[in-house]
């Protein structure tokens, strides 16, 4: 199956601060990734599409001026946190659409704490 | 819209015990039915999935057969392991919304020796 990496796997940010968080497919190429977020002991909650070359398409609720997508080229997606407050604070995982086996590969996910 | 309903844990087994996760849907169209596992401090990964209605899909032990007249997705195992514990996620994929899953809210299973 398809690999799909994450970068890093945990942060630490003082509030106000941002946050890049990198989503990269390893040995294919990726014209749709997603973005989760995952509250402790919940299900996934979408975010955002990020289609290469695009703007991301964000779910209801989603603040797009908070949490920017940029999904530059086949194989790498970013979601910056900016100004990150306690709140913030989650599991967030990516995930890469490869067509050839028309599934979703999932990143190991990045925990992002906000003091 | 699309929905996805699972059995809420934690579920508590001992080893070697029947493990039963029942997930429903509601979905328009036919849409694709997946089970993803979770163990700690880790992202998604996918355990199993079927396409069609009656179609079975098995991994590492674990099955669930689509159930289109019950629109149910129920995963089972026979003989658990103290490696199975983690959470799982049942998920749909409809046509009708690109490709985008839907989550259920997850099941998290505790295996004890």
């Amino acid at each position: 199956g398809a690999v799909v990496s994450q970068h890093p796997s945990w942060v630490i940010c003082k509030s106000g601060t941002s946050v890049k968080i990198e989503c990269r497919s390893l040995d294919f190429q990726a014209t749709t990734m997603f973005w989760y977020r995952q509250f402790p002991k919940q299900s996934l909650m979408l975010m955002a599409t990020s289609n290469e070359g695009s703007k991301a398409t964000y779910e209801q609720g989603v603040e797009k001026d908070k949490f920017l997508i940029n999904h530059a080229s086949l194989t790498l997606s970013t979601l910056t946190v900016t100004s990150a407050h306690p709140e913030d604070s989650s599991f967030y995982i990516c995930s890469s659409l490869a067509g050839v086996y028309n599934e979703q590969f999932f990143g190991p996910g990045t925990r992002l704490t906000v003091l | 819209g699309n929905s996805v309903t699972q059995m809420e844990g934690p579920v508590t087994l001992s080893e070697e015990a029947f493990l039963t996760i029942n997930c429903t849907y509601t979905a328009t169209g036919y849409p694709s039915l997946f089970w993803y596992v979770q163990y700690p401090g880790e992202g998604l990964q996918l355990l199993l999935k079927a396409t069609k209605a009656d179609d079975k899909g098995s991994n590492k032990g674990f099955e669930a057969t689509y159930r289109k007249e019950t629109t149910s997705f129920h995963l089972e195992k026979g003989s658990v392991q103290v490696s199975d514990s983690a959470v799982y996620f049942c998920a749909l994929r409809a046509q009708a919304a690109g490709n985008k899953l839907t989550f259920g809210g997850g099941t998290r299973v505790l295996v004890k020796p």
